[in-house]
């Protein structure tokens, strides 16, 4: 079975551009959430999807929005690019909503978006 | 959610057992414990979790206190391979009702010696 499949794998952009990441997630699951890894904060979460419904949302600001299409693919956008929004983002896959917490997460390897 | 505290390293042998500590006292009955590790530039890797009981896969065993305060991951016969950062978690619902997120704190780096 395919794992989570994240594209592109690696992103430069500059400041005051936006950015659109897909995700793939593992044949079946439903659930995507999508998360910000920095050397600095570590792993934060950012939003999960449901059945095509945002079901939770992290303290990142407006400028992060993302979408889950009825095949359960999942994008997330960003606005108005700051430095600060270089990262690594992740994207998980779970085939039941976070809230069923006895079904574990599965990453994928990322995109690493740099911002100049 | 539930805050867990690991050391920030660890060393093993190649071929030696690997027992990484986590804490986790603030737990509540319904929270579970996952491990993940991610290695260089690759997303986390699921790992094991469990509630309450001892459990064990092909990669792992999880052995929980029965206070559930705390946890150890052990990694019976560690390669060179295992050489990654080692994230404990702990996943449920939120007291205050609502979904609850998933947060990664700053891990335990392994680092295997042969």
């Amino acid at each position: 079975k395919a794992g989570v499949t994240q594209t592109p794998r690696y992103l430069i952009k500059t400041r005051g551009q936006q950015v659109t990441l897909s995700c793939s997630p593992i044949s079946g699951h439903r659930s995507v959430s999508w998360y910000q890894q920095t050397p600095g904060q570590g792993l934060q979460f950012l939003f999960e999807y449901f059945s095509e419904t945002q079901r939770n949302k992290g303290n990142f600001p407006g400028r992060f929005s993302g979408r889950q299409f009825s095949n359960s693919r999942s994008e997330m956008n960003v606005s108005t690019l700051e430095l600060g929004d270089s990262a690594l983002y992740l994207c998980a896959s779970s085939l039941v909503e976070l809230s069923s917490y006895n079904s574990p997460l599965h990453f994928g390897n990322g995109t690493r978006l740099t911002v100049t | 959610d539930a805050k867990t505290t690991q050391p920030p390293s660890m060393d093993c042998a190649e071929g030696r057992a690997a027992n990484l500590p986590c804490n986790h006292s603030t737990i509540s009955g319904n929270e579970y414990v996952y491990w993940y590790r991610q290695i260089h530039s690759q997303g986390p890797q699921y790992i094991i979790h469990g509630l309450k009981n001892n459990e064990t896969n092909e990669m792992a065993s999880l052995i929980i206190t029965e206070d559930r305060k705390s946890s150890t991951l052990i990694l019976p016969h560690a390669t060179l391979r295992d050489t990654a950062v080692y994230y404990c978690i702990v996943r449920g619902l939120r007291h205050s009702g609502g979904y609850q997120k998933v947060t990664f704190g700053t891990g335990t780096k392994l680092q295997v010696i042969p």
